[in-house]
């Protein structure tokens, strides 16, 4: 049963804590993605990575990690430096291009509550 | 401070009708666009594809329009169901690099 999957779909913590969002795919996708989606609002792009071992910011990175030691893995790190971190986050992997498609697949999303 | 959320673009059909939703791309030298379809509290879900070779491409029930003179996509739904009540987005790939800019996205309401 292929896809991508995104836990926990609820996190809570306390200001000034790291976290960290789980992304993992069995889809074999060279690229993955993280998006930040607030109530109202399209998504924003916080890091993409293309290959293992490498990784881009995107348009919304202040606050954000990433790692990209696995291929089907793409953990992101919401750090205390992030100011307004409560929001819903998306993970996407894509075939990097492969083809006619750039169609990128979606995670459920973590919805993350900083108080 | 607490930021404000936006109030999303709305259309409101009644059930059994054709929806029309419309979007404005940025950049002429996008290359691809996709809609998504996304339910509340869940992850965008692929609905249909088209590249900028294309002016229409056709699914089951839906239809993509591109009109690249005026930078404008449009997805119409046929038959529309309360299933279909979703936010839908846009979104434009740019170049080889395989990212996705999207759009603010429209809530599309079915009211039986």
């Amino acid at each position: 049963d292929g896809g991508i999957t995104q836990s926990p779909k609820y996190l809570f913590r306390k200001e000034g804590q790291n976290v960290t969002l789980s992304c993992e795919q069995n889809l074999n996708h060279d690229a993955m993605y993280w998006y930040r989606q607030d109530p109202g609002q399209g998504l924003r792009l916080i890091y993409y990575s293309q290959i293992v071992n490498d990784f881009q910011k995107g348009d919304i990175a202040e606050g954000y990690s990433v790692s990209r030691e696995k291929k089907e893995s793409f953990p992101l790190t919401v750090t205390s430096a992030q100011k307004n971190p409560t929001a819903f986050y998306l993970c996407a992997s894509s075939s990097r291009g492969g083809g006619d498609s750039y169609e990128q697949y979606f995670g459920p999303g973590t919805r993350l509550t900083v108080t | 401070g607490e930021s404000v959320g936006l109030h999303l673009p709305t259309l409101s059909v009644q059930e059994g009708d054709n929806s029309i939703i419309n979007c404005a791309y940025s950049n002429s030298a996008s290359d691809y666009f996709i809609w998504y379809k996304q339910e509340s509290g869940k992850g965008p879900q692929f609905i249909i594809d088209i590249r900028s070779n294309m002016d229409k491409r056709q699914g089951q029930r839906v239809t993509v329009l591109l009109n690249k003179t005026v930078k404008h996509l449009s997805l119409q739904i046929a038959a529309t169901q309360p299933g279909d009540s979703a936010v839908y987005f846009c979104a434009e790939n740019i170049g080889q690099g395989g990212k996705l800019i999207f759009g603010q996205g429209t809530e599309l309401s079915v009211k039986p």
